[in-house]
């Protein structure tokens, strides 16, 4: 079945700077990646996805890349800022179901 | 819309207590999902459904029970609780379209606590 790995589990980077979260996937057939932001003590929530048939998406300071060649995606965060601050998570469709196998998540720290 | 509501918000249970967390969603969608997700861990699905009338086992189904009787419900039973399912559970939402996908939608989870 589809596994998901996430690096890293935290990351702290420094106001403004850039963040990039990176995950991998072993089924082949896999062809929805969305990432999904969770604030302490809230849901998690949609902030971004790609279909294996685009190798990039942006929405502002936020972008995903796609290679389905080696199998990983990853999530760019430019100039970060203090509410940029939670937890991350990646997922990717199991192509058969249409279920979720999701990443175990990325704290991000955003330092001022 | 409501979205994804699910009650109760928090429940405290002695080891060995039933009860069920309800779920419910009022976009139509046709495909729901149950989650727990531990301090400091990911997202396991217990278990989740296709459509009213069925249901299927994910990740971590064992002491779960699930029904879908309608498009907007799907309550989540633990037949005797223990402490190992102290935890935050979500429900989830999305429409399905052949060979697609659409946003998941959560609800704002139930913090449950077995003594």
């Amino acid at each position: 079945g589809e596994n998901v790995e996430q690096h890293p589990s935290t990351l702290s980077v420094q106001e403004g700077d850039s963040a990039v979260i990176k995950c991998t996937y072993s089924d082949s057939a896999s062809n929805y990646f969305p990432w999904y932001k969770q604030e302490l003590g809230k849901r998690p929530q949609l902030i971004i996805d790609i279909r294996s048939n685009v190798g990039e998406k942006k929405d502002q300071r936020i972008a995903v890349t796609l290679n389905k060649t080696a199998k990983h995606f990853s999530l760019h965060i430019t100039e970060t800022q203090p509410e940029d601050s939670a937890v991350y998570f990646c997922a990717a469709s199991t192509g058969s179901n249409y279920q979720l196998i999701w990443g175990a998540g990325t704290k991000l720290i955003i330092k001022p | 819309n409501a979205g994804v509501t699910q009650t109760p918000k928090f429940q405290v249970l002695k080891t060995g207590q039933s009860m069920t967390l309800q779920c419910a969603q009022d976009m139509n969608h046709e495909y729901m999902s149950w989650y727990r997700q531990d301090p400091g861990m990911g997202l396991r699905l217990i278990h989740y459904s296709v459509g009213a009338g069925i249901t299927d086992q994910g990740e971590v189904p064992n002491g779960y029970n699930v029904s879908r009787s309608t498009t907007e419900d799907f309550p989540l039973r633990l037949l005797s609780a223990a402490p190992s399912q102290t935890s935050v559970y979500f429900c989830a939402s999305r429409g399905s379209s052949a060979n697609s996908y659409n946003e998941q939608f959560f609800g704002p989870g139930t913090r449950l606590t077995v003594l």
